[in-house]
């Protein structure tokens, strides 16, 4: 059985900071990985989808890499700013069914 | 307009009572899914339906059906809610085949008394 863990819980930086948030999953028989955000009180919001055949993707500030043999995948954020803000998810899809990784809640304080 | 849209977006009820929560898109998306959310836990699967004719179980269906009443449109039910259903619950859509982006609702937030 599929299992997604993302470390830290929990993450309060300065603003100006670059920060890595990690990601791990068991079975590395996978169709992709994707980051996703979510804000208080709205849904969530896709930020990057790094297929099973990509080592990684870039978006602005961001960059999600992917370690299949290893289970991994991190998502780097650049020049962290306040309205980094929210809660980001870490999101494998296996056989079209996405199993989801309990969150890193990160604060970027001005 | 939001292109994957739930109602309501917050709902108290007794328990026993049933409960309807709809989505409707507008992405003309075959594949559409229903999430709980609670806290610590992450998002888990409830349904899922990759076209009108077709419903599937997900990790945690007990309590819970769905119908899929036209592409655009996907209801879950609680036929009797209890407690332990409190949640904030999600749908989504996506294209038919691989390596395609799921996009969400704003979710509803359900609590059970």
């Amino acid at each position: 059985k599929q299992e997604v863990t993302q470390i830290p819980a929990a993450l309060s930086v300065p603003e100006g900071e670059n920060l890595v948030l990690n990601c791990s999953f068991t079975d590395s028989a996978i169709y992709n990985l994707q980051w996703f955000r979510q804000d208080p009180g709205k849904g969530l919001t896709s930020l990057l989808l790094i297929q099973s055949s990509q080592r990684e993707q870039t978006s602005g500030r961001l960059n999600a890499s992917l370690d299949k043999s290893s289970g991994r995948s991190t998502l780097y954020i650049a020049a962290s700013q306040p309205g980094d803000s929210a809660t980001y998810l870490c999101v494998v899809d296996n056989t079209g069914k996405l199993i989801f990784g309990q969150g890193t809640t990160l604060q970027v304080k001005p | 307009d939001a292109d994957v849209t739930q109602t309501p977006r917050n709902r108290i009820t007794k328990t026993g009572k049933r409960i309807m929560l709809e989505c409707s898109q507008t992405k003309g998306h075959d594949r559409m899914y229903w999430y709980r959310q609670d806290p610590g836990l992450g998002l888990r699967l409830i349904y899922y339906s990759f076209d009108v004719k077709d419903i599937n179980k997900g990790e945690i269906s007990d309590g819970y059906s769905v119908s899929r009443q036209a592409q655009a449109k996907f209801s879950l039910s609680l036929e009797s809610a209890i407690p332990n259903q409190t949640a904030l619950y999600f749908c989504a859509t996506s294209d038919t085949g691989e390596n395609q982006p799921q996009h969400f609702g704003d979710g509803t937030r359900l609590s059970i008394l």
